[in-house]
């Protein structure tokens, strides 16, 4: 167990519909990373969270977006879901922003029909 | 030219064998290096980590970096069923840039 927490473990939703993946790091990390994995593309960077403010930007669409809480949890919100966005979302967490070691949650399994 | 790139398998090797898992990568800005262990439908689990060049051992694991090459290799010893996996390398350029960049992955059986 990393300690990095994910809800909700699956999510089954329509096209069009949005929805929001939470994430809770571990117990003193203040980055929170979000990325991306897909069986074609394997695990892609979306975006980091550092201490409440955005540090580093990946391959985020403009239909996907993030915050990080005072109390450290991180929300990735996605909408006008599309068919090629079902994927294993994950979660990692981070003591500093280095980013060079990072733990990752469990992930949220979206399908989009 | 993908920036990491990593053969994806499968590979199957026989309880008790050595083996090596290799990423080759072209950004020559990385300096931080790991291995990671992804059980199915399972979250990537921190194996080794690995600053620049050089060789790091943990248990059966031992993790190389050569720079000069842009290559990097994980071996496990005496490999056991429950090392059945998919394992990805990941590297950052450290300062300045946060984001780890990844292979595609090795799927390893292990075969009691």
């Amino acid at each position: 167990d990393s300690g990095v927490t994910q809800t909700p473990k699956h999510l089954i939703t329509a096209t069009g519909q949005r929805v929001t993946l939470r994430c809770s790091p571990r117990s003193g990390d203040l980055s929170v990373y979000w990325y991306q994995q897909s069986l074609d593309q394997g695990l892609q960077f979306l975006i980091q969270y550092y201490n409440g403010e955005e540090r580093a930007k990946g391959n985020i669409l403009e239909r996907f977006s993030a915050q990080q809480f005072p109390d450290l949890h991180s929300e990735l919100n996605l909408s006008s879901l599309e068919l090629g966005d079902s994927a294993l979302y994950f979660c990692a967490s981070s003591p500093g922003g280095a980013g060079e070691t990072q733990y990752f949650g469990p992930g949220t399994r979206l399908l989009v029909l | 030219q993908k920036e990491v790139e990593q053969d994806p398998g499968p590979l199957s090797v026989p309880e008790g064998a050595i083996v090596s898992l290799n990423c080759t990568y072209s950004n020559s800005a990385f300096q931080y290096f790991m291995w990671y262990r992804q059980y199915s439908r399972k979250g990537p689990e921190l194996l080794m980590y690995t600053y620049s060049s050089g060789n790091k051992e943990d248990g059966r694991f031992t993790a190389q970096v050569d720079k000069s090459s842009k290559y990097i290799s994980l071996f496990i010893r005496d490999s056991q069923p429950s090392d059945s996996a998919t394992y990805l390398c990941a590297m950052t350029g450290g300062a300045g840039s946060y984001q780890l960049t990844f292979g595609k992955g090795t799927k390893l059986s292990v075969i009691p």
